[in-house]
């Protein structure tokens, strides 16, 4: 099994829809979760941390199941420019920090 | 935006030549970290540093070395570059824990032909 998956998709979605991703990781010592947004031929950017209450920014909500080991990733109201991939990144190794991506999921989002 | 640059933003280069990234913060970040980035496998890990003269092997470490001896630079040296070798290069930062975000430089495109 890999450290973290992610269904590569791509997800089609019409604008206005909402849409979720979820990302299994395989070390129940990770510590910290991420998801990063990366466009095409372009450098990977934060998109938020996953906390495990959970967070929202905005139309972007992120959630942590330790129990199942998965994060996940809704984001609502999709627009055209919420195409990109969304990577997901947990933090590989307990007592040290060697993160860990998943290959990412494709998004495109039509009108 | 976090600073960071890589150079050459673009290379292309031959088998057997030798090859040298390089990756520059301002940020005076303790961490980074070199990834490859290639069709169906994603970022993977090259080599990291937590520190000058400090560094460390990722998953994907053979063939590559690396040398920091100032807290802004962090070079990734191919001793003999192969066609394997080419792929899309970021370098990566973090301030100083295990919890802290990572930020990535704009990457080199790197061909061996």
């Amino acid at each position: 099994r890999k450290e973290v998956e992610q269904d590569p998709g791509p997800f089609n979605v019409p604008e206005g829809a909402t849409v979720a991703f979820n990302c299994t990781y395989s070390n129940s010592a990770s510590q910290s979760f991420f998801w990063y947004r990366q466009d095409c031929r372009k450098e990977p950017k934060l998109l938020m941390s996953v906390y495990s209450s959970g967070n929202e920014d905005g139309r972007f909500t992120a959630q942590l199941n330790r129990a199942s080991q998965y994060i996940s990733l809704l984001i609502r109201d999709s627009k055209l420019s919420d195409s990109a991939t969304y990577l997901c990144v947990v933090n590989g190794r307990g007592g040290s920090y060697i993160p860990t991506f998943g290959r990412g999921t494709s998004l495109i989002v039509h009108p | 935006d976090a600073g960071i640059t890589q150079s050459p933003r673009h290379k292309v280069t031959e088998t057997g030549t030798p090859v040298t990234l390089r990756c520059h913060q301002t940020e005076n970040h303790r961490y980074m970290y070199w990834y490859r980035q290639d069709p169906g496998h994603g970022l993977r890990l090259i080599h990291y540093s937590y520190g000058v003269k400090d560094t460390d092997k990722g998953e994907v470490s053979d063939g590559y070395s690396v040398s920091r001896s100032k807290t802004e630079d962090f070079l990734l040296t191919l001793e003999s570059a192969t066609s394997s070798q080419t792929s899309v290069y970021f370098c990566a930062i973090s301030e100083s824990t295990s919890t802290d975000t990572q930020y990535f430089g704009p990457g080199t495109r790197l061909t061996v032909l």
